[in-house]
């Protein structure tokens, strides 16, 4: 079945930084429809980005993401992390149903 | 517009206790979810519906677990004798019928079973 893999648990860094979170996918389907998931503390999770066009980025809020097919990744990046960014996220693709990752936790310090 | 509302926001049990949540969604949104999200996990879907019909409740634990949408609009998701490890929040999404369209998300149920 199709499966979201997101490496980092826990991702810490200084406001004013870049910030990157890996996604990677697997699924049977020519065509991935990927997103990015972003849950603030005590909230529920809110669509922060999607796309299903090869090698275009998508950009929303200040963060963008580019799907590549040929390596199978969807990476959440923003130039410059806000302490307002802290959250969790999570990459999630949609087959017959969305799958999400295990999300990584991004904790942005003054 | 009033985005996808849930009740109750909490529930605490003992094991063996009987449990109901129950989700309005979006006006309009004819496709209804039902996650569950363990501490520290992304959501797994649980059961998914088209207006009244019942898409995919294969993630579903049917021996415990039931969930019903009679008229395609509101939903209750019931656990009949709760457990332990069904320690979670529970989230009801709402979208519509196109397979790209967005999920949102209510604010959920979280449930603690002792």
């Amino acid at each position: 079945g199709d499966s979201v893999t997101q490496t980092e648990g826990l991702v810490t860094l200084t406001e004013g930084l870049p910030v990157m979170l890996n996604c990677t996918y697997q699924t049977i389907y020519s065509n991935p429809f990927l997103f990015w998931y972003v849950q603030h503390l005590n909230e529920s999770p809110r669509l922060l980005l999607k796309s299903f066009t090869d090698n275009k980025r998508t950009e929303h809020q200040g963060f963008h993401a580019t799907l590549h097919k040929s390596s199978s990744s969807f990476h959440l990046q923003k130039s410059s992390a806000q302490l307002s960014d802290s959250a969790l996220y999570y990459c999630a693709h949609m087959g017959y149903k969305l799958t999400f990752g295990t999300g990584t936790s991004l904790l942005v310090d003054p | 517009e009033a985005g996808v509302t849930q009740s109750p926001r909490y529930a605490v049990l003992q094991e063996g206790q009987a449990v109901s949540f129950w989700c309005d969604p979006i006006s309009g949104h004819d496709t209804l979810y039902w996650y569950q999200q363990p501490r520290d996990q992304g959501p797994q879907l649980l059961v998914y519906f088209r207006d009244e019909a019942v898409i995919d409740n294969s993630q579903l634990p049917s021996d415990r677990f039931s969930a019903v949408r009679p008229k395609g609009t509101n939903s209750t998701l019931k656990i009949q004798s709760a457990k332990q490890g069904d320690t979670a929040t529970y989230l009801c999404a709402s979208s519509l019928r196109d397979n790209y369209a967005e999920q949102f998300f209510g604010p959920g149920t979280r449930l603690t079973v002792l």
